[in-house]
């Protein structure tokens, strides 16, 4: 079964320092692998993906994401953290089920950057 | 590019009473449109799968007959919620996928764009 998982309810940094949201995820095959960001009452905000190719893909707002596939892992991060960053992140895989492009994602985790 | 709108917003709206929401894709055709449901401070729930002119294809656990979902067209999708009950009551967010086409081919990589959401309040 595909799944993917967000080990921290909430992580706290303090603004200017770097951070980490982590994910973990667990496919047969090639994942494909998405960021999102919500803002309260808000819907999802795409930030980045991993498809294929380079293991570090850049997205917006300056955050990027490492995928590695020895530790199935694809942990958001960002070298120096707004105020503005404070939300909650999801990460998602694309599941391989259908061909409709269905996402699975974690349970989220909130991020407080404090200034 | 890739805007995706909700509307209602939010809604209020009396026990065994209908309403419906919609999705729409601004700028760009969607094939494929997802409802989602979200509780507060949780992750989303997919509750159906609509492709534009068939029928949805609903999640386990999810009632077809209280939730209606219609893609008629490659812009817009609509989510009925049929004799809404207070239990109904939650965050509702459709997405919408397109094609690209990269190097002569479909590609379904792509990433799905959410709406802004809907809250439905059933007292």
């Amino acid at each position: 079964a595909q799944s993917v998982a967000q080990p921290e309810d909430q992580v706290n940094v303090a603004e200017g320092n770097p951070l980490t949201v982590k994910c973990t995820y667990s496919v047969s095959g090639n994942p494909y692998l998405f960021w999102y960001v919500q803002y309260p009452n808000r819907g999802l905000q795409f930030l980045l993906k991993y498809i294929t190719g380079d293991n570090l893909v850049k997205g917006s707002y300056g955050f990027e994401a490492e995928f590695n596939k020895s530790q199935t892992s694809f942990h958001l991060k960002k070298p120096s953290a707004l105020v503005s960053d404070s939300a909650l992140y999801f990460c998602a895989v694309r599941s391989l089920s259908g061909n409709t492009g269905k996402l699975i994602f974690g349970q989220g985790t909130t991020l407080q950057v404090k200034p | 590019g890739a805007v995706v709108s909700q509307h209602p917003s939010r809604v209020i709206c009396k026990s065994g009473t209908s309403v419906k929401i919609e999705c729409r894709s601004l700028d760009f055709q969607a094939t494929t449109m997802f409802w989602y449901r979200q509780f507060p401070k949780q992750s989303l729930m997919l509750m159906a799968t609509s492709n534009e002119g068939s029928k949805a294809t609903y999640e386990q656990g999810v009632e077809k007959d209280k939730f209606l979902i219609n893609h008629a067209s490659l812009t817009l999708s609509t989510l009925t919620v049929t004799s809404a009950h207070p239990e109904d009551s939650s965050f509702y967010i459709c997405s919408a996928r397109s094609w690209e086409i990269k190097q002569g081919q479909y590609s379904s990589y792509n990433e799905q764009f959410f709406g802004p959401g809907t809250r439905l309040t059933v007292l």
